[in-house]
């Protein structure tokens, strides 16, 4: 079946540093979603992307839809210490009804 | 918008009992919901997906009689965890697709059987 990779597993920045992680697929997408989920909380949607190349931001945060559509990555510029927390990619093909989760990258910032 | 909240956060169980969980979204409809249970620092794993008035479908290996699914309406999914074991003690957490496409998510629920 299909599978997400992420990279890194987990990073620990210091505080104000940018922050750049990607999504890599085995198959062609069509959507991809970015996620953020908080210990003890449910995931929050940051981005969503629905065309190859596309590029679209959310206050600090950037993400882009890979032009080979199998990949996609996020960016935060100038890291603060509620970044901290674990970032989901999900994506989607034509065919599927369901979102496949990567296994998330998760964030530490230190002060 | 797109608000979905879960009922209850938290739940305590002695083994053996059945408990329930909602699943709403508060501001729109939802043309599918999705049940996830996530363990401690791993990644979410579906358990199953429903659209209204139709059965569940279900994840490979995640027992249909064990978690009961009804989607009664286009704002209201719930999972009954029966006859629960301390194995099944984890997050349990839900989302709701609209039409666009993206999933929202709930706050999840964490259930812990005795």
């Amino acid at each position: 079946g299909q599978q997400l990779n992420q990279s890194p597993q987990s990073m620990f920045i210091q505080e104000g540093e940018d922050v750049s992680m990607n999504c890599t697929s085995s198959s062609i997408f069509n959507t991809w979603l970015w996620y953020k989920q908080d210990p003890g909380e449910g995931p929050v949607l940051l981005i969503a992307l629905y065309k190859a190349g596309e590029l679209t931001s959310n206050g600090r945060l950037t993400a882009q839809f890979g032009i080979t559509r199998k990949d996609s990555f996020l960016n935060i510029s100038a890291s603060i210490p509620s970044d901290v927390g674990i970032y989901f990619c999900a994506g989607r093909d034509n065919y599927g009804q369901n979102f496949v989760f990567g296994p998330g990258t998760r964030l530490s910032v230190l002060p | 918008g797109a608000v979905v909240s879960q009922h209850p956060s938290r739940v305590i169980c002695k083994s053996g009992t059945s408990v329930k969980i909602e699943c709403r979204s508060l501001d729109f409809q939802a043309t599918t919901m999705f049940w996830y249970r996530q363990f401690p620092k791993q990644s979410l794993m579906l358990m199953a997906t429903s659209n209204e008035g139709s059965k569940a479908t279900y994840e490979q290996g995640v027992e249909k009689d064990k978690f009961l699914i009804n989607h009664a309406s286009l704002t209201l999914s719930t999972l009954t965890v029966t006859s629960a074991h301390p194995e099944d003690s984890s997050f349990y957490i839900c989302s709701a697709s609209r039409v666009s496409n993206e999933q929202f998510f709930g706050p999840g629920t964490r259930l812990t059987v005795l």
